[in-house]
């Protein structure tokens, strides 16, 4: 089946630029959005954005005018990159597949629906000097 | 941005008990929602999409209702293996931004 695997720095200074990759073994990253999320210690999960495989992204506002989400399809990998780090950017980082389907009701018409399906196992990253 | 709202922060039941967990989102996203599991150290796993929809392989005590603004997530009997951080995650539509809810942290009691 389709695994994810983080990897990346897990010490970046303050003022740098984080950098991460996920390989995508098991399945093709074609046809798939893939998102990154980041889970500060003891807080919760926040989106920060996604790529499509053809190479459109979506980006947190919050995060965008830091973010940079590429996809590499000929090595099955896309990649993260959130420049000008502080320690609040000190986070567990998850890559994640997420699945659209698309179906048809009397009350909804037409929709797609989106989930994150599989996900990386997560890699820590410490921003300190 | 939409913003969701997740309750309780936490809570403590009994194995056996009904558990209600609710989300609230600031403005209608029709039935774009899904629940999310997290076991401390491990990556969420999914339960429920499309606010609704049970995803493969997850029991069938796990289940999710609502739509518009106001959803419910449900564990029918809580059983040990249940203690876990739950997490609500909306998306809107064009373009599609993805907002997690604050998360339920389940104990037993």
């Amino acid at each position: 089946q389709v695994q994810l695997q983080e990897s990346g720095p897990g010490l970046v200074k303050p003022s740098e630029t984080l950098s991460l990759t996920c390989t995508v073994s098991g399945g093709s990253i074609s046809s798939y959005y893939w998102s990154w999320i980041r889970q500060p210690p003891g807080k919760g999960l926040e989106w920060i954005g996604y790529i499509y495989y053809s190479g459109s992204t979506n980006y947190n506002p919050s995060l965008k005018s830091r973010v940079t989400i590429s996809v590499d399809t000929s090595k099955n990998q896309f990649s993260l990159k959130l420049s000008s780090v502080t320690a609040a950017d000190t986070a567990v980082y998850y890559c994640a597949r997420e699945y659209s389907g698309y179906d048809s009701s009397a009350t909804r018409g037409d929709y797609y629906y989106y989930y994150m399906d599989v996900w990386g196992k997560g890699t820590t990253v410490t921003v300190s000097s | 941005d939409i913003q969701m709202t997740q309750s309780p922060s936490s809570l403590s039941a009994s194995v056996g008990d009904r558990v209600t967990i609710t989300c609230q989102a600031s403005q209608d996203i029709s039935n774009y929602l899904n629940w999310y599991q997290q076991k401390p150290g491990k990556a969420p796993k999914l339960l429920i999409y499309d606010a609704s929809n049970l995803e493969t392989g997850v029991p069938s005590r796990f289940s999710g209702s609502g739509s518009g603004t106001d959803f419910t997530f449900t564990i029918s009997s809580l059983q040990p293996e249940d203690i876990a951080t739950y997490y609500c995650q909306q998306y809107d539509n064009l373009p599609r931004l993805l907002t997690f809810g604050g998360g339920t942290k389940v104990e037993i009691k």
